[in-house]
């Protein structure tokens, strides 16, 4: 039972390139998230998903898309990465709707620079 | 918006000390949640307390949400607590925000 993963661990990309972060859970469970961690910050929600085929804004959506491929996987796609990007990217995973805000599970996270 | 403040922003203790963070926010929430973050990154949901008292091993946590406040409490503290604590609150709005506080930054030093 793997629990939440991601990958890559680490990227390095320059302005303009275009990268998916990809996440599955193992858990059966029905909410994913995505967030962002900057340093010294908290995180910041991105985007999440309460179902297969269903996704929602979380507070700073610009400049990402996701996909909820099916129950497991949940990927963040950046189009046009910009430095602004550079961050720490956490996924998680809930087994209720996100309006429960139960118990989250969270990935390692993947480590992004954006030169 | 709503904010979401944590105190004290930093704390060293020895370790088999104990100590209280607190988390206070702006307006009324739906749910909170407290967090540890390990020296290595790792996330760990500790509780999930909207109201009430909860108590896990060592750890204890309280919320008085008419209050808007939350408390974590971390007795006989050990090198292994060291981390940062972050609280987030959830609430329903225009869409749905989960909203972190800054986090205090946690040392127990042997």
């Amino acid at each position: 039972n793997a629990g939440v993963t991601q990958t890559p661990k680490f990227q390095v990309l320059k302005t303009g390139q275009s990268m998916t972060l990809q996440c599955a859970q193992d858990m059966n469970h029905n909410s994913m998230y995505w967030y962002r961690q900057d340093p010294g910050m908290g995180l910041r929600l991105i985007y999440y998903s309460a179902s297969e085929g269903t996704t929602d804004k979380g507070e700073v959506p610009n400049g990402y898309n996701v996909s909820r491929l099916n129950k497991r996987e949940f990927s963040l796609r950046l189009e046009s990465a910009a430095p602004s990007q550079t961050s720490v990217y956490f996924c998680a995973s809930s087994v209720g709707r996100p309006q429960m805000m139960d118990t989250q599970y969270f990935g390692p996270g993947t480590r992004l620079t954006v030169l | 918006g709503i904010q979401v403040e944590q105190s004290p922003p930093d704390l060293i203790l020895q370790e088999g000390a104990n100590s209280t963070l607190r988390c206070n926010f702006s307006d009324s929430v739906n749910n909170l949640q407290w967090f540890h973050q390990n020296p290595w990154g790792q996330l760990i949901n500790l509780f999930y307390i909207p109201s009430g008292t909860k108590q896990n091993g060592r750890l204890s946590a309280t919320t008085v949400a008419t209050e808007r406040y939350s408390l974590l409490y971390i007795s006989s503290s050990q090198t292994t607590d060291s981390g940062v604590y972050f609280c987030a609150v959830y609430m329903k709005s225009s869409y749905d925000k989960v909203i972190f506080g800054p986090g205090t930054s946690l040392s127990v030093i042997p």
